[in-house]
Parts: C-alpha cells; sequence; structure tokens
C-alpha cells in the first residue's frame, strides 16, 4: 500500500464550481500535513499546511481527520489559474524528508 | 539566491555516461532534499543532508547514485553509468526547519 494515495483525476470542473479532493494516508505516526500545488512542467510550491481544526485561505479550505487518516482540499468558486496538479504530503518527525502522493489533476474550464 | 538554484536546467546524456547534478539552496538553510519525478509520476525521495551530513540516504535506488553536499550550502548528486531508467526530473528542495520546502525549478534529464 502507498504511503499517500490520491484520485489522479483529472477533475474537469467549470469556473466557479466548487470541487473537493481526498487524500489518505497509510502512516500513523504522520505528524504534519499539507497540500502542495504543481503547474505543468514546474515544481511543486506549497499551497497551504493542514491542521487537525481545518484551515481555510480565502477560497481554499483543508481539513484532517486522523482517526480515518484522511485529508481533504476544498476549493470553492474555481478560477482557470486554478488548473494544476494537487499533491497531498505528509510528514512523520521533525527530521524526516515529506512524502508525497501522486496528486491530482484539476482542469477548470472556462 | 533567493530561491533554490539547479543546474544544468535539461540534460541530455548516452546510456552508460556519468552525470552531475547541482543544487544551491537557499542561503542559510541547513536541510537540502532530492527527489525525482518520472513522467506522470509522484515525487519519489532519494536523499537528504543536514548541514554536510546525510542521515537518511535510503531513497537512493542504487549504487550508481551518489550525493554529497560540502560547505552546508551546494549539493552535487552523481548517477554513474546512466540508464535509460535514469530519466526523470531531479528536483532540489531546501528548508529551514525541515517543514516548509522551496523546491528549484529541477534539472531535466534524458538518458538517451
Amino acid at each position: 500500500r502507498k504511503e499517500v494515495e490520491q484520485d489522479p483525476g483529472p477533475f474537469n470542473v467549470p469556473e466557479g464550481a466548487t470541487v473537493a479532493f481526498n487524500c489518505t494516508y497509510s502512516n500513523s505516526a504522520s505528524q504534519s500535513f499539507f497540500w502542495y500545488r504543481q503547474d505543468c512542467r514546474k515544481e511543486p510550491k506549497l499551497l497551504m499546511s493542514v491542521y487537525s481544526s481545518g484551515n481555510e485561505d480565502g477560497r481554499f479550505t483543508a481539513q484532517l481527520n486522523r482517526a480515518s487518516q484522511y485529508i481533504s482540499l476544498l476549493i470553492r468558486d474555481s478560477k482557470l489559474s486554478d488548473s494544476a496538479t494537487y499533491l497531498c504530503v505528509v510528514k512523520t518527525s521533525g527530521n524526516t524528508p515529506l512524502v508525497f502522493g501522486k496528486g491530482t489533476r484539476l482542469s477548470v474550464i472556462a | 539566491g533567493a530561491g533554490v538554484s539547479q543546474s544544468p536546467s535539461n540534460k541530455v546524456t548516452e546510456k552508460g555516461k556519468d552525470v552531475e547534478l547541482r543544487c544551491d539552496p537557499i542561503s542559510g538553510h541547513t536541510a537540502l532534499y532530492w527527489y525525482r519525478q518520472s513522467l506522470g509520476q509522484g515525487l519519489e525521495f532519494l536523499i537528504y543532508f543536514q548541514g554536510n551530513s546525510a542521515p537518511d540516504k535510503s531513497g537512493l535506488p542504487s549504487d550508481r547514485f551518489s550525493a554529497e553536499r560540502t560547505g552546508g550550502s551546494v549539493s552535487t548528486l552523481t548517477i554513474q553509468r546512466t540508464q535509460q531508467e535514469d530519466s526523470a526530473v531531479y528536483l532540489c528542495a531546501s528548508s529551514l526547519d525541515g517543514y516548509g520546502y522551496t523546491f528549484g525549478s529541477g534539472t531535466r534529464l534524458t538518458v538517451v
């Protein structure tokens, strides 16, 4: 079983739609959680951290369910510029490297 | 510099040749990570450095791969006797605290 699993998509949604991505992780010792965004042929960039209480950054909302080992990302009012691959990322302790999922591809269509 | 710098940005090499990939991290970032990303795949961890030491080499796929870091700064990833399956984008990231990573734009390696 892969350490971080995501639906690869693609998710094709119209502008203005709300879309949600899910991710599951297998290592119960995981302590830190993130969503990264990767544009085509570019490097990944941090989108947001994910906190146990859930957190919001503008149109983006992240949720964590430790009991189910499940992370979600909700994007409201999708923009064309949101088209990218969204990577679910987990980390155990401070000195361990980030573990990346394969990503979910989103295409927002005009 | 302001960001993580990697060179070369593109490298085409013949099967069997050795290649060296360079990463120049953000000044002051003590942690440095190498990943690779094959076409359509996720990021695969290779090795990380804390200062000049490499506490975790578990991701290096074979003994043809090695990496070093000198002066707590620049790192070099070397692949000896390259094979076609080594073709990928090699990404370097640096971090101050081990949590927030800044990636370079990568080296796209093609082995022909």
